[in-house]
């Protein structure tokens, strides 16, 4: 596709349950990001990709949460033991192999932990 | 770690008045990019600046980035209904992953 595509767009699930969140990047791309952004905060960084290498995982909260890339393309966050502070919108961006370049976002998976 | 600060959180203005909003890092930055988000929507790049002092412009928009390349600003000049949104700025310290700042929401009153 011509932008970046994540699923699902929503995702509900009960405390404790464990959840996977798909990001199909702009293809190409090289860099993969995923962010997590709480309700009118900005998008907070926790890990980074290039190509199927976690080059960077410093934003991971806990250690239930867990990324992988293992083809250097799609990228699944997955999140473990789910509890209610997770409840927020989940972001993929990708951007070229250059360094800093601009980033394209997904729309974004909205997650719900009841 | 490295925070962005961005004021105001929020802001109203008459459509047609100017609209300026403020980023300040707590490090120097190597670039700062801007992304607008829309209601529901996701960020959207807008620009990115890398030298000390730079002034870029895009049509209503002007984006500036300190002499230190620790702060910078937006402004919009005469602003329309489809400049509602929120503003974030995103400083980079030097690898790829970006901080983002809190974020401006714009409402305007047509």
């Amino acid at each position: 596709g011509a932008g970046v595509s994540q699923s699902p767009r929503y995702k509900v699930a009960k405390r404790g349950q464990d959840v996977a969140l798909r990001c199909d990047p702009i293809s190409g791309h090289v860099s993969l990001f995923w962010y997590q952004q709480a309700l009118g905060q900005g998008p907070e960084f926790l890990t980074y990709f290039q190509n199927e290498a976690q080059l960077d995982k410093s934003g991971l909260p806990s250690d239930r949460f867990f990324a992988e890339r293992p083809e250097g393309s799609v990228s699944t966050l997955k999140i473990q033991r789910t509890q209610q502070e997770d409840s927020a919108v989940y972001l993929c961006a990708s951007s070229p192999v250059d360094r800093n370049q601009p980033q394209h976002f997904g729309d974004g998976t909205r997650l719900s932990i009841l | 770690g490295q925070q962005v600060m961005q004021i105001p959180q929020y802001q109203h203005v008459q459509e047609g008045e100017d609209f300026t909003t403020y980023c300040n890092s707590s490090t120097t930055l190597s670039n700062i990019q801007w992304y607008k988000q829309r209601p529901g929507g996701h960020p959207v790049f807008l620009i990115q600046l890398v030298k000390s002092g730079e002034v870029k412009k895009q049509k209503r928009l002007t984006f500036q980035f300190g002499e230190a390349k620790k702060n910078s600003s937006l402004h919009i000049t005469a602003t329309q209904t489809t400049d509602v949104g929120t503003y974030f700025c995103a400083g980079s310290p030097g690898a790829q992953k970006l901080v983002f700042g809190q974020g401006t929401r714009l409402t305007i009153n047509p």
